[in-house]
């Protein structure tokens, strides 16, 4: 039982290429969730889906799109990277979209320069 | 005003101390109430919900006050284990920016 893997681990990219950033949950959770985390911002959600087929915006989505593949999959496109999206980014699942306990993927560290 | 703050530290506390965090949040209607526990370069972990009656957990204690709009975070007799930044987390999306804590020997 792996709980929440994200591709990849750390990232490197010029300002204007994409990149998508992979994430899968193995706990058959409903909701996915895709944050970034900046120094002193704490954790700021981007996009989130709580359940298969639905995905909505969420404080920062500007620059990002998504995807929910299948319940499992919940990938974070950026089409045309900016040093601004320079973070490091966590995806989470949860059972349901409420008061629930979100278990977190260990992050994807990307600077684009 | 931001919608959850906390007071980032860094607090840095002796082996032993008692320790306690706030975090204050805007929306009067907020619901759920959780304190993560990150440590460096790692992933948030769910410490503990916060529930209306306050609850204890071991060594630590959260608590709401809805009249003032925040939590509170208690941490007694405290380890080094217990460095770490505490996030709160309102409503289930609403993350604080974490507090610092460090204790020393």
């Amino acid at each position: 039982n792996a709980g929440v893997t994200q591709t990849p681990k750390f990232q490197v990219l010029k300002t204007g290429q994409s990149m998508t950033l992979q994430c899968a949950q193995d706990m058959n959770h409903n909701s996915m969730y895709w944050y970034r985390q900046d120094p002193g911002m704490g954790l700021r959600l981007i996009y989130y889906s709580a359940s298969e087929g639905t995905t909505d915006k969420g404080e920062v989505p500007n620059g990002y799109n998504v995807s929910r593949l299948n319940k499992r999959e919940f990938s974070l496109r950026l089409e045309s990277a900016a040093p601004s999206q320079t973070s490091v980014y966590f995806c989470a699942s949860s059972d349901a979209q409420g008061p629930w306990e979100q278990y977190f993927g260990p992050g994807t560290r990307l600077t684009v320069t | 005003r931001k919608e959850v703050e906390q007071d980032p530290g860094p607090f840095n506390v002796p082996e032993g101390a008692t320790v306690a965090f706030n975090c204050t949040y805007s929306n009067s209607a907020s619901q759920s109430f959780f304190w993560y526990r990150q440590d460096c370069r790692k992933e948030p972990k769910l410490l503990m919900s916060v529930y209306s009656s306050g609850n204890e957990d071991g060594r630590f204690t959260a608590q709401l006050n809805r009249a003032s709009q925040y939590i509170s975070l208690l941490i007694r007799d405290s380890k080094l284990s217990d460095s770490a930044t505490y996030l709160c987390v309102v409503n289930d999306m609403r993350f604080g920016a974490g507090t610092r804590l460090t204790v020393k020997p």
